[in-house]
């Protein structure tokens, strides 16, 4: 059974950084890509960033280009976002999804962490 | 970006009726587009991909058609438990999302 677990998020000070990680299990991480989608409360779903299966490309919504790093660690089966020079914007809650090529749906989805930035 | 347009925001149903969702496109997404259904406090789950193919384990209720720009998501027979919000996403380009059509009981 696949899963994704995120964990990392909580409340934090506009500017200042956070780091999500989702821990995947049920199928062999290092053959997928990975994204990471948000949700706003009571908003729709965006998508952030996309990494390769290998971690050789990476892509980015022009919101968090600069700001947000997406990267993995096949070894551990775990995905990261880092995020930088938080704003009150990003607050969300926060997906880790499996995909595959750029096209590809998201195909499973974890429980969300929920990353709330104020002063 | 593309953008995603669909319609209704809002759709009032009754349990045992056949509906259909639209989706359009602003520009041509070929078909890369997929549905996602999300129930309240859940995380969102894959309906449909690549417009009409279907994913194990969700319902023969649920079927997609379109090409290009306009797309559709029937359900053939509502049930209560389909009262949820229903996005759809292009990948033809950088992801986007459509704003969603909520489904609520009439």
């Amino acid at each position: 059974e696949v899963q994704l677990v995120e964990s990392g998020g909580g409340l934090v000070q506009p500017g200042r950084s956070m780091k999500l990680s989702c821990a995947a299990s049920g199928f062999t991480f290092s053959n997928y890509g990975m994204a990471w989608v948000r949700q706003a409360p009571t908003k729709g779903l965006e998508w952030v960033a996309t990494i390769s299966y290998d971690g050789s490309s990476t892509y980015y919504r022009d919101s968090v280009k600069g700001r947000f790093t997406i990267s993995r660690d096949n070894a551990k089966s775990t995905l990261y976002l880092q995020m930088n020079s938080l704003r009150s914007e990003d607050t969300a809650t926060y997906y880790c999804t499996r995909t595959y090529y750029s096209s590809s749906p998201f195909a499973y989805w974890g429980q969300g962490t929920l990353v709330t930035v104020s002063s | 970006d593309v953008v995603l347009t669909q319609s209704p925001a809002t759709l009032s149903v009754t349990p045992g009726e056949r509906i259909s969702l639209s989706c359009r496109a602003s520009e041509s997404v070929d078909t890369y587009l997929h549905w996602y259904q999300q129930k309240p406090n859940e995380s969102p789950r894959l309906l449909i991909k690549y417009a009409s193919q279907s994913i194990s384990g969700i319902p023969s209720r649920f079927s997609g058609s379109g090409s290009g720009t306009d797309f559709t998501l029937s359900i053939n027979g509502v049930e209560l438990e389909d009262l949820s919000i229903y996005y759809c996403q292009q990948g033809n380009s950088l992801p986007t999302f459509g704003a969603g059509t909520k489904l609520e009981l009439k």
